[in-house]
């Protein structure tokens, strides 16, 4: 099945300096793959998605790249702010629906 | 706006009870599951289901079991709660077609926070 790593497990930021999440599948079957933020005590929420078929996707301060060969995707966080303290999980599914999430990054912007 | 939610949002329970934990969506949606979120461990996948009266397990079904009579409802259950099953309970939907439609977001609920004495 699908296997999913999520680097690094902790990340500290100064504000306004760009942070990168990175991941990596095992599935060459897996089309979709999205990121998700979760404030404390909060659900997770999608904040950026991409699918197989595009290289990479940008939307305002966040970017994600995808690299199908390497069967890696990237989070882009540039010019970070405070509010952008969380945790961030990637994941990757295939056409089944199936997700398997990343354990998970925790990012500290500090100001 | 999807609409995902628990019916609990903390739940105290004792050893060996029996624990329902129940998730509603107001989507439509074809596709549930359900996941435990550990810390430094992510969201792990226990169960899913593509339609009513399936199931399929997930990453960790053991100790589980999963009810879908409805398609809107989706529920967990704890066949006799351990003190290892304590964990943040996260229930999420989304559309989508099996086995080769396209895969779109999920939409997860509130979380539902177990502890078993």
């Amino acid at each position: 099945g699908e296997n999913v790593e999520q680097h690094p497990s902790t990340l500290s930021v100064q504000e306004g300096d760009s942070a990168v999440i990175k991941c990596t599948y095992s599935d060459s079957a897996s089309n979709y793959f999205p990121w998700y933020k979760q404030e404390l005590g909060k659900r997770p929420q999608l904040i950026i998605d991409i699918r197989s078929n595009v290289g990479e996707k940008k939307d305002q301060r966040i970017a994600v790249t995808l690299n199908k060969t390497a069967k890696h995707f990237s989070l882009h966080i540039t010019e970070t702010q405070p509010e952008d303290s969380a945790v961030y999980f990637c994941a990757a599914t295939d056409s089944w629906g199936k997700f398997q999430f990343g354990a998970g990054t925790q990012v500290v912007v500090t100001p | 706006d999807v609409k995902v939610t628990q019916s609990s949002r903390y739940l105290v329970k004792r050893t060996g009870e029996k624990v329902f934990l129940e998730c509603v969506q107001d989507m439509d949606h074809e596709n549930m599951f359900w996941y435990r979120q550990d810390p430094g461990l992510g969201l792990r996948l226990i169960y899913f289901s593509y339609d009513v009266k399936m199931k399929e397990k997930g990453d960790i079904p053991e100790g589980y079991s999963v009810s879908r009579e409805k398609k809107e409802r989706f529920s967990l259950i704890l066949e006799s709660a351990s003190t290892n099953q304590t964990s943040m309970y996260l229930c999420a939907s989304t559309t989508g077609l099996a086995g080769g439609g396209v895969t779109d977001t999920q939409y997860f609920g509130p979380g539902t926070r177990l502890t078993v004495l």
